[in-house]
């Protein structure tokens, strides 16, 4: 079946400091690619998506973009700042209203 | 901006013990789903809903967990006896039938 597989966290990274956290998927077909972001508190928020290899997602300074050849999408951000702090969960569905499979989530902290 | 709500936020309760968890989706969507998340553990689909029936379940959604609408804004999840094991936080969402879907800001039941 569909799996998704993301970096293990937490993730402490400085103010400023450059952000990568690593996603990998395996599936059948062409699956829509997506990271939720969830707040300490809060449900999942949707950050970006792609529906399309070599599609860019983007948001709030994220992005993200989708790689068939090496099944990736790998969330980047240039500067972190403190707020961005939160868990951020790789997701891929497989058909236009289907089940979303996610990954195990990888907290992000992040100090002034 | 419209969003999805949850009742209640927090749920308690004996195991053996019938619960209902409430959601009501963002107006004009069309397809239903709840998720779960054990603490620690990834996100999980349970199941999906559209057009007044389950289009799609997980091995997880067995006997003991049902879904309805029973009328035209809610959405619940029954499970009709619980076990230690379904302490989780609970996520609604709802989508258009496009790729995103829109969530919840989660009940966290806790089976004692």
């Amino acid at each position: 079946g569909d799996s998704v597989t993301q970096m293990e966290g937490p993730v402490t990274l400085s103010e400023e400091a450059f952000l990568t956290i690593n996603c990998t998927y395996t599936a059948t077909g062409y699956p829509s690619l997506f990271w939720y972001v969830q707040y300490p508190g809060e449900g999942l928020q949707l950050l970006l998506k792609a529906t399309k290899a070599d599609d860019k997602g983007s948001n709030k300074g994220f992005e993200a973009t989708y790689r068939k050849e090496t099944t990736s999408f790998h969330l980047e951000k240039g500067s972190v700042q403190v707020s961005d702090s939160a868990v951020y969960f790789c997701a891929l569905s497989n058909n236009a209203g289907n089940m979303l499979t996610f990954g195990g989530g990888t907290r992000l902290m992040v100090k002034p | 901006e419209p969003e999805v709500t949850q009742t209640p936020s927090h749920q308690v309760t004996q195991m053996g013990q019938e619960v209902i968890l409430r959601c009501v989706p963002i107006s004009n969507h069309l397809y239903f789903y709840w998720y779960r998340q054990i603490l620690g553990q990834k996100v999980e689909f349970l199941v999906s809903f559209y057009n007044n029936e389950i289009s799609e379940k997980s091995e997880i959604f067995d006997d003991q967990f049902s879904v309805e609408r029973p009328d035209g804004s809610n959405f619940t999840l029954k499970i009709r006896s619980t076990k230690l094991e379904d302490s989780a936080m609970y996520f609604c969402a709802s989508g258009q039938g496009e790729e995103t879907q829109y969530f919840g800001p989660g009940t966290r039941l806790l089976v004692l």
